[in-house]
């Protein structure tokens, strides 16, 4: 699976749109970028994955570029809430993830 | 729907000493991972199985062993702990491992060995 590239940390005012980039440039055609995030400890959750196309569902929206090789998660609306580590994650498998370090987002209020 | 269920969500042990965490799904996931969180680390790969009956290895499986009995399940033992195996433990299930499809994870185990 291809590795992806990060931040480590990122601040965003509360209520703002909330943009983390994740580059990952030796991604194949088969593999998808998903994004998850992690609270404090717990394990980590679901936000949204993509192919090509940008995506958008209630939590947030994927921007893939036309090449690929980078993309970025919109939280369109941050809250206190929304401050955890962001993972980008590229795989053909989702049994299998490799996680970096993330990006570790803090909105302020 | 439980999702996926971890136990114990705590435990410490004394080196030397062996346990096993427990992991069980109820969305009849044929694919279970475990992974471990060291401190600042994102999550790294232990074992993982695409079906009943078939594990294999991912990054780190060393001082660990696992198996697949039946569909829900996936234990994963520790042997002979050792203080290095000191770590937040997460198990994840997903259908059939699709790259289209998510993983869930469980809310983790965190084990300390003295």
């Amino acid at each position: 699976d291809a590795k992806t590239t990060q931040p480590p940390s990122m601040d965003c005012a509360e209520g703002r749109a909330a943009n983390l980039p994740c580059n990952h440039s030796t991604i194949s055609g088969n593999e998808y970028v998903y994004w998850y995030r992690q609270i404090h400890s717990q394990g980590p959750q679901y936000i949204i994955h993509g192919l090509k196309n940008n995506e958008t569902n209630e939590m947030a929206s994927l921007i893939i570029t036309e090449d690929r090789k980078s993309s970025t998660l919109i939280l369109p609306h941050a809250t206190l809430r929304d401050t955890a580590v962001y993972y980008c994650i590229v795989t053909s498998g989702t049994y299998k993830y490799i996680f970096g370090t993330g990006t570790r987002l803090k909105v302020l209020a | 729907n439980a999702g996926v269920t971890q136990t114990p969500k705590f435990q410490v042990l004394k080196t030397g000493q062996s346990m096993t965490l427990q992991c069980a799904q109820d969305m009849n996931h044929e694919y279970m991972s475990w992974y471990r969180q060291d401190p600042g680390m994102g999550l790294r790969l232990i074992h993982y199985s695409v079906g009943a009956g078939i594990t294999d290895q991912g990054e780190v499986p060393n001082g660990y062993n696992v198996s697949r009995s039946t569909t829900e399940d996936f234990p994963l033992r520790l042997l002979s702990a050792a203080p290095s195996q000191t770590s937040v433990y997460f198990c994840a299930s997903s259908y059939q491992g699709q790259a289209n499809t998510e993983a869930f994870f469980g809310q983790g185990t965190r084990l300390t060995v003295v």
